[in-house]
């Protein structure tokens, strides 16, 4: 089934440690995104990659990066330079085939850090 | 900033009632409007959505009203059923760009 893994689910890490989470699509996306979830806030963009090697800043970018080498895959490094990095994160894509293409979201990683 | 702002925080209905959830915009260049439903530790999925030239949508149980005069627009749940509990996010976006602007999310249970 064609569909985007993230992992970890959980993820626990110590405050001033860099974390990467993990981002994978076999739906032939070109177009990825990350965002991030708080409560009460809805879902604010990070970053988003439109191809290959290309990827632009989002609402809240600081203290996050990203890297976009393969189609496949867009890893979100949460810094230590994030000052509040607990949170619900979903990575998305969608096709750009169209104009208004449907996000196609994973099922997300919860960062705790303490 | 652009905002959509959306209500209630949180809505109980009863099992066969209408849900109603309310979003408003302030960016007149907004030209897509689409409704998405999030179940507990899921990703959101693309549930309905509507453009601004027409004023209501309607799929199955679920319709969009759209007043662009007004710059809101609404999701209707007829029939609720329990199974429908979850919670329901608006959003927006100009230009075909992909970058959804969403409302602060609709925690949505369906009682018996």
């Amino acid at each position: 089934d064609g569909g985007i893994t993230q992992s970890p689910k959980y993820l626990f890490r110590k405050e001033g440690q860099n974390v990467t989470l993990s981002c994978e699509q076999n739906l032939n996306h070109d177009a990825m995104y990350w965002y991030r979830q708080d409560p009460g806030q809805g879902l604010r963009l990070i970053y988003y990659s439109q191809i290959v090697n290309d990827f632009q800043k989002g609402d809240i970018a600081e203290g996050y990066s990203v890297s976009r080498e393969k189609k496949e895959s867009f890893p979100l490094t949460v810094t230590s330079a994030q000052k509040n990095p607990t949170a619900f994160y979903l990575c998305a894509s969608s096709s750009q085939t169209g104009i208004n293409s449907p996000l196609h979201f994973g099922n997300g990683t919860r960062l705790t850090v303490t | 900033q652009q905002q959509v702002k959306q209500s209630p925080q949180s809505l109980i209905v009863q099992k066969g009632g209408i849900s109603i959830i309310n979003c408003a915009y302030e960016n007149t260049a907004f030209d897509y409007f689409p409704w998405y439903q999030q179940f507990p530790g899921k990703g959101p999925a693309l549930l309905i959505a509507i453009r601004p030239d027409v004023s209501e949508k309607k799929e199955g149980r679920f319709t969009i009203s759209f007043n662009k005069s007004a710059k809101q627009f609404s999701l209707h749940i007829m029939d609720s059923q329990p199974g429908d509990s979850a919670t329901y996010f608006c959003a927006a976006d100009m230009g075909g760009g992909n970058k959804l602007t969403f409302g602060t999310g609709t925690q949505l249970k369906v009682e018996l």
